[in-house]
């Protein structure tokens, strides 16, 4: 079975400051790609970033990178210099299983930017 | 930028009515999902579907849920006979044919409250 595992129900982090969300992953199947979305207050569901399980490079898309760390079974999100626009809950999701497409997300991290 | 539409923003149904939410997907996009989210817990796949039929489908999927694509634009997800736990944030989403991770593109949600 597959699954996501966010510890961190919250975090804390200065603008313009550094912060990592853990997440840590659980599949048997060595095809698989692991997602992370915001959701800000107002509701909706937005895509970040994505790395396959066959990718070399760590993913980055701006102010976004994933650390992945493959035999640990991590893919961290990295919010480089963050804004207070930042301030959302983040889920880690994975995709896995030969013809499947569905997410298995994690419980999420809500990240509060402090001015 | 192209974007999954979804209406209404808010239900109020009472138990034991039926209501179908509506989805307008990504319009180059050939897969379709419904996520739902109780309020505080994590997002949950219920249904992806793909050339006019269901692809996969959770056990939340039940009997009492059924989805459609009636005009070639539309995506609906119709819950037959309500209860009180259906109460959450539904999710449309949509995905290009598989390639560079099936990335799915989430709606804003309707937020459905069964009284």
């Amino acid at each position: 079975a597959q699954k996501i595992t966010q510890t961190q129900p919250g975090m804390f982090v200065q603008e313009k400051e550094a912060v990592t969300l853990d997440c840590t992953y659980d599949t048997s199947d060595p095809s698989y790609g692991l997602f992370w979305y915001k959701q800000p207050s107002s509701g909706e569901m937005i895509f970040l970033i994505y790395q396959g399980s066959y990718d070399q490079q760590n993913a980055t898309e701006g102010r976004y990178s994933l650390n992945f760390q493959k035999a640990r079974k991590s893919a961290n999100l990295v919010i480089s210099a963050s804004q207070l626009g930042d301030s959302a809950m983040y889920f880690c999701a994975m995709r896995s299983g030969a013809g499947s497409y569905q997410l298995t997300f994690g419980k999420g991290t809500k990240l509060s930017v402090i001015p | 930028e192209p974007e999954v539409t979804q209406t209404p923003s808010h239900q109020v149904t009472q138990m034991g009515q039926e209501v179908i939410l509506r989805c307008v997907p990504i319009s180059n996009h050939l897969y379709f999902y419904w996520y739902r989210q109780i309020l505080g817990q994590k997002v949950e796949f219920l249904v992806s579907f793909y050339n006019n039929e269901i692809s996969e489908k959770s056990e939340i999927f039940d009997d009492q849920f059924s989805v459609e694509r009636p005009d070639g634009s539309n995506f609906t997800l119709k819950i037959r006979s309500t209860k009180l736990e259906d109460s959450a944030m539904y999710f449309c989403a949509s995905s290009e044919e598989f390639s560079g991770g099936n990335i799915q593109y989430f709606g804003a949600g309707t937020r459905l409250s069964v009284l």
